[in-house]
């Protein structure tokens, strides 16, 4: 199994601009977990989806972050405009969950981002 | 909503003795904590995980254990090795279907 990927691996862009970070699932996975990770707060949660379906979002920063998942093996992060305290490491995870009873969170490797 | 604390954040032991990270929670409704490890560039794995019903679990090196009167979970590695060094995170849920949040994390680093 290939695992979670995501992309880019590392992005640096201009205060203003538009990113958008993507992330493919391992296949049969019906979890989709959206984290942050800063030296100063850690990994925090930003929103999760259940069988494509957002279901807690109340991480999300505010309303210059959204995050879609149209399908299963896809979801994307957008930040719309970014600043430079959005610099960070994001990481996409998804999870088998309800299907085999297990909590284990599958990570990608994460998607840098630096706004200058 | 829920808050981890993990102690310490950072952690350097001789290789071979054993390391202990330890963390709270602060939400009784809780009753999953996982552990995670992170090395440098990669995203967390996890290593193990322990549900309220039980009050401790190993495997080979490593073990948890659970108070859940007392909102304290730990994390015991025994006989570390250079490869023990990472970030090791702490994290509680309801269940294992819920959303899962992370304590700030232990730098151990394993000197040989």
């Amino acid at each position: 199994d290939a695992g979670v990927i995501q992309s880019p691996r590392h992005e640096v862009t201009e205060m203003g601009q538009e990113v958008t970070l993507r992330c493919k699932p391992i296949s049969g996975h019906n979890s989709l977990f959206w984290y942050r990770q800063t030296m100063m707060r850690g990994l925090e949660l930003l929103i999760y989806f259940n069988n494509n379906v957002p279901i807690d979002d109340s991480g999300m920063p505010e309303d210059r972050f959204s995050a879609k998942m149209p399908n299963a093996s896809f979801s994307t992060l957008k930040i719309q405009p970014s600043e430079p305290r959005d610099s960070a490491v994001y990481f996409c995870a998804s999870s088998p969950r309800r299907d085999t009873n297990t909590g284990e969170l599958f990570f990608g490797e994460g998607s840098r981002l630096t706004v200058l | 909503g829920e808050n981890v604390e993990q102690h310490p954040s950072t952690l350097s032991v001789q290789e071979g003795d054993s390391a202990v990270i330890k963390c709270t929670y602060s939400d009784s409704a809780s009753n999953y904590f996982p552990w995670y490890k992170q090395e440098l560039g990669k995203g967390p794995q996890l290593i193990i995980d322990i549900r309220s019903n039980v009050g401790e679990k190993k495997d080979q090196r490593i073990a948890v254990t659970l108070n859940k009167t007392a909102k304290h979970f730990s994390l015991h590695i025994t006989e570390t090795q250079p490869e023990d060094s990472a970030v090791y995170f702490c994290a509680a849920a309801e269940t294992s279907y819920d959303k899962v949040i992370f304590g700030p994390g232990t730098s151990l680093s394993v000197i040989p």
